[in-house]
């Protein structure tokens, strides 16, 4: 079966460590997305990327960093630096980087004390 | 400012009832997606609407697309408790590169 998985679920983390949020799509899209969600709010962007070893900021990049070392894989790391790291965070993925619809995966619960 | 407007933001309403959720932009785009999330969980696709006019039916969910007004709307017949979610619009905007924004989300709670 085709699709995005991420893991873990929830994740626990103390106040001032980085940690990583893994992100695998089989589904043979070019573009990857990170989304971070807060209760009852819509959805933000944080990173995007079209292809492999790029990618861009997206509205709230302060205190994140991505790489894309191969196509299925676009793993995000919470840095310290991140002021308000405690969210969900969806990774969704498309053909490419233009009008195509986006495919979310199951989303990873972090809470950050 | 590009953005995306749902409205209403929280709708709670009667099994059996109709009702419309709206979703206005303010950029240039000729497709538009609706998206279901239930509490907790991941956003799954309901509808993509590609052109002026556009309109899509599902079971008791009807989405139609007006790109001269900027406006989508999400019509709901008889509706039943099972459709309690949260709803997103998202627009891909077609001025300059490509950028995929959300709506604010319509959260909706059917009483039974």
């Amino acid at each position: 079966d085709g699709g995005i998985t991420q893991s873990p679920k929830y994740l626990f983390r103390k106040e001032g460590q980085n940690v990583t949020l893994s992100c695998e799509q089989n589904l043979n899209h070019d573009a990857m997305y990170w989304y971070r969600q807060d209760p009852g709010q819509g959805l933000r962007l944080i990173y995007y990327s079209q292809i492999v070893n790029d990618f861009q900021k997206g509205d709230i990049a302060e205190g994140y960093s991505v790489s894309r070392e191969k196509k299925e894989s676009f793993p995000l790391t919470v840095t310290s630096a991140q002021k308000n790291p405690t969210a969900f965070y969806l990774c969704a993925s498309s053909i490419d980087r233009g009008s195509y619809e986006q495919y979310f995966g199951p989303g990873t619960r972090l809470t950050v004390t | 400012e590009l953005k995306v407007e749902q409205n209403p933001l929280f709708l709670s309403m009667q099994e059996g009832k109709n009702y419309t959720i709206y979703c206005n932009y303010s950029t240039t785009s000729d497709r538009l997606y609706w998206y279901r999330q239930d509490p907790g969980k991941s956003l799954e696709s309901l509808f993509v609407l590609l052109s002026n006019g556009a309109v899509k039916q599902e079971g008791r969910l009807m989405a139609s697309l007006d790109t001269k007004a900027r406006l989508s709307t999400l019509h709901i017949t008889a509706a039943v408790h099972d459709l309690s979610a949260t709803y997103f619009c998202a627009v891909v905007t077609t001025s300059g590169t490509y950028k995929y924004i959300f709506g604010t989300g319509t959260r909706l709670k059917v009483l039974a």
